[in-house]
């Protein structure tokens, strides 16, 4: 079955920096990797996602690029601010059942 | 659009009692929904998959028995929790989705077992 990995799981980054959050999964078939947000006891919540028909995709300050090939996919986060700290969790899709397999999550913190 | 309710928000039952938690979906009829379990700084962890009238599939290692799962409408699905255990506290949350990849989540039931 399909297994994603995330990484890191913690990421410290002077605001105003970019973040690079990373994942790889094994299942080719997979064909939908969406990123969600989660603050501390919160519902996630979806930042952006992308297809695989796509290479990569971008909304104001975050983007996402997938690499079919060498099946791993990103996240980009610009100009972080002080409310870009939570946990970020990948996922994937691989079959059409629409469930997801979640990466590990990474804790990312914005240092003022 | 596509918001997703969740009730009770946190709950406090007693070791060996049976708690009921309902996610509906709000402005939308949702063809599927998915209960997931979250414990403390880890990832959600898929219980079940529930389609509308038919029975649930349950992902391997959850007891069927023990975590029932009704889906009487497009728009309510409902988890019980049956003899909890301090062991079954944890995060409990809902998805939904109409068709498509998409997922949108319920805010999520903090269940507290004494």
């Amino acid at each position: 079955g399909e297994n994603v990995e995330q990484h890191p799981s913690t990421l410290s980054v002077q605001e105003g920096d970019s973040a690079v959050i990373k994942c790889t999964y094994s299942d080719s078939a997979s064909n939908y990797f969406p990123w969600y947000k989660q603050e501390l006891g919160k519902r996630p919540q979806l930042i952006i996602d992308i297809r695989s028909n796509v290479g990569e995709k971008k909304d104001q300050r975050i983007a996402v690029t997938l690499n079919k090939t060498a099946k791993h996919f990103s996240l980009h986060i610009t100009e972080t601010q002080p409310e870009d700290s939570a946990v970020y969790f990948c996922a994937a899709t691989p079959g059409s059942n629409y469930q997801l397999i979640w990466g590990a999550g990474t804790k990312l913190i914005i240092k003022p | 659009g596509a918001v997703v309710s969740q009730h009770p928000s946190r709950v406090i039952c007693k070791s060996g009692t049976s708690v009921k938690i309902e996610c509906r979906s709000l402005d939308f009829q949702a063809t599927t929904m998915f209960w997931y379990r979250q414990f403390p700084k880890q990832s959600l962890m898929l219980m079940a998959t529930s389609n509308e009238g038919s029975k649930a599939t349950y992902e391997q290692g959850v007891e069927k028995d023990k975590f029932l799962i009704n889906h009487a409408s497009l728009t309510l699905s409902t988890l019980t929790v049956t003899s909890a255990h301090p062991e079954d506290s944890s995060f409990y949350i809902c998805s939904a989705i109409v068709a498509t990849d998409t997922q949108y989540f319920g805010p999520g039931t903090r269940l507290t077992v004494l």
